[in-house]
């Protein structure tokens, strides 16, 4: 079984500051990871996703993650914060010979002006 | 291409009522996921289709909630009857059977329910 911890269910920082969002993940086989995005009474949109390939993944809108498998964590990272940036995200992870995606609670994003 | 239609996008009802959603999912999609999120939680999946089989539907409430894509396409998520603890938004997405994108699921913009 898989499960994700979102530490964090608020984050707030200052446009052009460091956006940091922590997972870490819980799986008994290698898994498959993904961060999601999700703006207010909008679908969820793929950021970027991990699938056994360079740990050091590079997604969408400037964001990344990086693949740590002695910490089991999947952490996502943007340099400098956009106010577009504000919205909801959302880690999940799969394992890779399942369908089934088991998402973290959420951290809410707010970028300060 | 389009993306994963839903509607309607937002539905008030009282409980003990009965509602009904639909999903249209991204042309030649093969799969086809229900996913509720409560209000501060992440999604859960309901019910996951292949074609118009049903692959895993484990965590349905099977005594209220039922679920049908007859024809391979659409599909349709009803609630009968609804209790308070429906309120949720309820997500379709989907995603191609095998190919690059194997591991990628598109989702649509949800229905909010209400339940009072």
């Amino acid at each position: 079984a898989q499960s994700v911890t979102q530490l964090g269910s608020h984050v707030s920082v200052s446009e052009g500051a460091l956006v940091l969002l922590r997972c870490n993940y819980s799986s008994s086989v290698p898994p498959y990871l993904f961060w999601y995005v999700q703006y207010p009474n909008q679908g969820l949109q793929l950021l970027l996703k991990y699938t056994s390939a360079a740990t050091l993944v590079k997604g969408i809108n400037g964001f990344e993650a990086e693949f740590k498998k002695s910490e089991t964590s999947f952490h996502l990272t943007k340099p400098s914060a956009h106010m577009s940036d504000a919205a909801e995200y959302f880690c999940a992870v799969r394992n890779p010979n399942d369908y089934k995606l088991s998402f973290g609670a959420g951290t809410t994003v707010t970028v300060r002006a | 291409e389009a993306g994963v239609a839903q509607s309607p996008r937002y539905k008030i009802i009282e409980k003990r009522q009965s509602v009904a959603f639909w999903c249209n999912p991204i042309s030649g999609h093969a799969t086809l996921y229900w996913y509720q999120q409560i209000l501060g939680q992440g999604p859960k999946l309901l019910i996951q289709f292949q074609n118009n089989g049903v692959v895993d539907d484990s965590q349905l409430p099977k005594d209220r909630f039922s679920a049908e894509r007859l024809k391979g396409v659409d599909s349709t998520l009803k609630i009968q009857p609804a209790k308070l603890e429906d309120s949720a938004v309820y997500l379709c997405a989907s995603s191609h059977l095998a190919g690059e994108n194997y591991n990628e699921q598109f989702f649509g913009p949800g229905t909010r329910l209400t339940v009072l």
